[in-house]
């Protein structure tokens, strides 16, 4: 069974673009959540996302944002990037709540 | 607020010791608690789990953790490390009342040869 895909593995964006990050999930599993990891914050929730439907999420402006398609693929869409949003942002699938959530190898987004 | 604490940034021990990788959480109820690995480049894999029943889980790779509910602790254990164990251990747990994940700050592990 194919693991968790993120795409693009590498991203490299200007101050003030928007960027989209893509996330296929198990075959099976219908909830996605996305997290974004840097050296200084660590793992951060950013968002879960369970049948089109966003179920929770994290403390995060508005400028980050998510969906998720009928046939359970998400993307995050970051507009206006800023240099702080340099980061390995991680997707993770899983079948049912409090289930352990299989992880993406992620994007590492760089922001110039 | 409802957590896990990793206090260790960095454990060092030598192949064949046993290896201990701390943790400590802070949850009212019941905790739901997980540990993930993570290689250089890559996403977390899960480790193992408690939700409930035995304190002793075991999980992959020989990996087993001890569930201690009076020193509210979740510490990961191996007998034997292996240099392949160089890695970075995430402790997690799902707060009450919420569905996501909370992660420490994680505890890099060298095994030196």
């Amino acid at each position: 069974k194919a693991g968790v895909t993120q795409t693009p593995r590498y991203l490299i964006k200007t101050r003030g673009q928007q960027v989209t990050l893509s996330c296929s999930p198990i075959s099976g599993h219908r909830s996605v959540s996305w997290y974004q990891q840097t050296p200084g914050q660590g793992l951060q929730f950013l968002f879960e996302y369970f049948s089109e439907t966003q179920r929770n999420k994290g403390n995060f402006p508005g400028r980050f944002s998510g969906r998720q398609f009928s046939n359970s693929r998400s993307e995050m869409n970051v507009s206006t990037l800023e240099l702080g949003d340099s980061a390995l942002y991680l997707c993770a699938s899983s079948v049912a709540e409090n289930s352990p959530l299989h992880f993406g190898n992620g994007t590492r987004l760089t922001v110039t | 607020a409802q957590s896990v604490a990793q206090p260790e940034d960095q454990v060092n021990v030598a192949e064949g010791n046993p290896l201990t990788v701390k943790c400590t959480y802070s949850v009212s109820g019941n905790p739901y608690l997980f540990w993930y690995v993570q290689y250089p480049n890559r996403g977390l894999q899960f480790l193992l789990k408690y939700i409930t029943g035995d304190n002793l889980v075991k999980g992959s790779y020989g990996f087993e953790a001890e569930f201690n509910k009076s020193q509210t602790s979740f510490h990961l254990k191996k007998p034997s490390a292996l240099v392949s164990d160089s890695a970075l251990y995430f402790c997690a747990v799902i707060p009450t009342g919420r569905r996501a994940l909370t992660f420490g700050s994680g505890t890099r592990l060298q095994v030196q040869p």
